[in-house]
């Protein structure tokens, strides 16, 4: 089955600095990558995706890129605010799976 | 998106003994999907449940312990069976967006928080 590896497991940055988080992934005929963000004690909110037939999508402050060759796709968060502070779920769907594979997660910490 | 809600947000459990969580939707949708999240970890699928079909259970995961209803388009329940501590964890259902192109966007349901004492 699909295998979905995230790095780092907690970032830290100051605000205003930017924050990248990566994901891979094994099964090539995955062809749907979300990215989901939790806050403590919620449930997991869609923040933006990509589909398998674009190389990057942008959405103000948050972007995602992709590389189908490499299998592997990345959340960029650029002028980060304190309320960027949560854990970030990379997921992979597809290649005759309907639910989603997560990422382990990140904890992106935003130091005043 | 749909709204999706989730019966009971939470509850404390003795061993042994069986636990139904329902989850309903607002509109109707063809694929509902269970997953659990166990503490300070990430999201693990446990089974895909169509209407008018047995659900589909993903690796680990076993009709016996878990078995799961779909009477129609905007609902389904999960039940967790001869539970265990272990058996500790959020669990959440989630939905398709029901407009749009596939492969289609998820939302999740706020999550039932069990604890198995």
């Amino acid at each position: 089955g699909e295998n979905v590896e995230q790095h780092p497991s907690t970032l830290s940055v100051q605000e205003g600095d930017s924050a990248v988080i990566k994901c891979t992934y094994s099964d090539s005929a995955s062809n749907y990558f979300p990215w989901y963000k939790q806050e403590l004690g919620k449930r997991p909110q869609l923040i933006i995706d990509i589909r398998s037939n674009v190389g990057e999508k942008k959405d103000q402050r948050i972007a995602v890129t992709l590389n189908k060759t490499a299998k592997h796709f990345s959340l960029h968060i650029t002028e980060t605010q304190p309320e960027d502070s949560a854990v970030y779920f990379c997921a992979t769907r597809g290649g005759g799976a309907d639910g989603l594979t997560f990422g382990k997660g990140t904890h992106l910490i935003i130091q005043p | 998106s749909a709204v999706i809600s989730q019966k009971p947000s939470r509850d404390i459990c003795q061993r042994g003994t069986s636990l139904t969580i329902q989850c309903q939707v607002d509109s109707q949708v063809t694929m509902m999907f269970w997953y659990r999240q166990q503490p300070g970890q990430s999201l693990t699928l446990i089974a895909t449940a169509n209407q008018g079909s047995e659900a589909t259970y993903e690796s680990g995961f076993v009709i016996d312990k878990f078995p799961i209803s779909r009477p129609n388009l905007t609902f389904s329940t999960l039940t967790v069976s001869n539970m265990s501590p272990e058996d500790s964890s959020i669990y959440l259902c989630s939905v398709d967006r029901t407009s749009g192109r596939a492969p289609y966007e998820q939302y999740f349901g706020p999550g039932t928080r069990l604890t198995v004492t």
